[in-house]
């Protein structure tokens, strides 16, 4: 059974470029989070998907976007992008309802330039 | 709105040494509590959680954690830590309904020395 996975791994972006992220949650869940955490920080909710739509979104400016598929994975868009992007981006999935049991992938780590 | 507060941002112990990891929380509403664990270039791992029932509620390697009402904290504890355990902790909360975002505290990194 496949946990949270993100892609890619990595990415290095200059300022004022757009950036997508993905994330395919854990097999079965429905709901996806995304979080960013800046270093020496902690995750910070950005917003959440479920049946494609975003159910909540956190402190973030518009240049943060998502998107959620009919087979639930996810993707994270940010736009002109600003050297303070820089950060670790998680995803977590759950069964909507039960965010008491988010389950996170390993996170894309995002330098801006 | 919730907020957590990890008390200490560096913890070092040596190894066997037992160890407490502060995390006070505020919220106007009931909550569900958490600590995840973060080891180096890695996701987060749920280390334990609390829902309801027994305040004292225990994780699979060692560790414990007690939820306080009347003093609004969840502290973590580990009567005897190992080199393994040298990792980055996060305390979390979240609403018992809607989307359930995780707020979390800005994370206590211990460090276990030999």
């Amino acid at each position: 059974d496949a946990g949270v996975t993100q892609s890619p791994t990595h990415l290095i972006k200059t300022r004022g470029q757009q950036v997508t992220l993905r994330c395919s949650p854990k097999s079965g869940h429905d709901t996806v989070s995304w979080y960013q955490q800046a270093l020496g920080q902690g995750p910070q909710f950005i917003f959440q998907y479920y049946e494609e739509e975003e159910r909540q979104r956190g402190n973030f400016p518009d240049r943060f976007s998502g998107h959620q598929f009919p087979n639930y994975s996810s993707e994270l868009n940010v736009n002109a992008l600003l050297l303070g992007d820089s950060a670790l981006y998680l995803c977590a999935s759950s069964w909507w309802g039960q965010g008491y049991e988010q389950y996170f992938g390993p996170g894309t780590r995002l330098t801006v330039t | 709105a919730q907020s957590v507060t990890q008390l200490d941002s560096q913890v070092p112990v040596f190894e066997e040494a037992p160890v407490e990891l502060r995390c006070n929380y505020s919220s106007s509403v009931s909550v569900y509590l958490f600590w995840y664990v973060q080891y180096p270039n890695q996701g987060l791992q749920l280390l334990l959680k609390y829902l309801s029932g027994s305040t004292l509620v225990e994780s699979i390697n060692g560790f414990e954690a007690e939820f306080n009402k009347s003093q609004t904290s969840f502290h973590l504890r580990k009567p005897s830590v190992h080199i393994s355990d040298t990792a980055e902790y996060f305390c979390a909360v979240s609403e018992l309904q809607g989307a359930q975002k995780l707020v979390f505290g800005q994370g206590t990194r211990l460090t276990i020395n030999p």
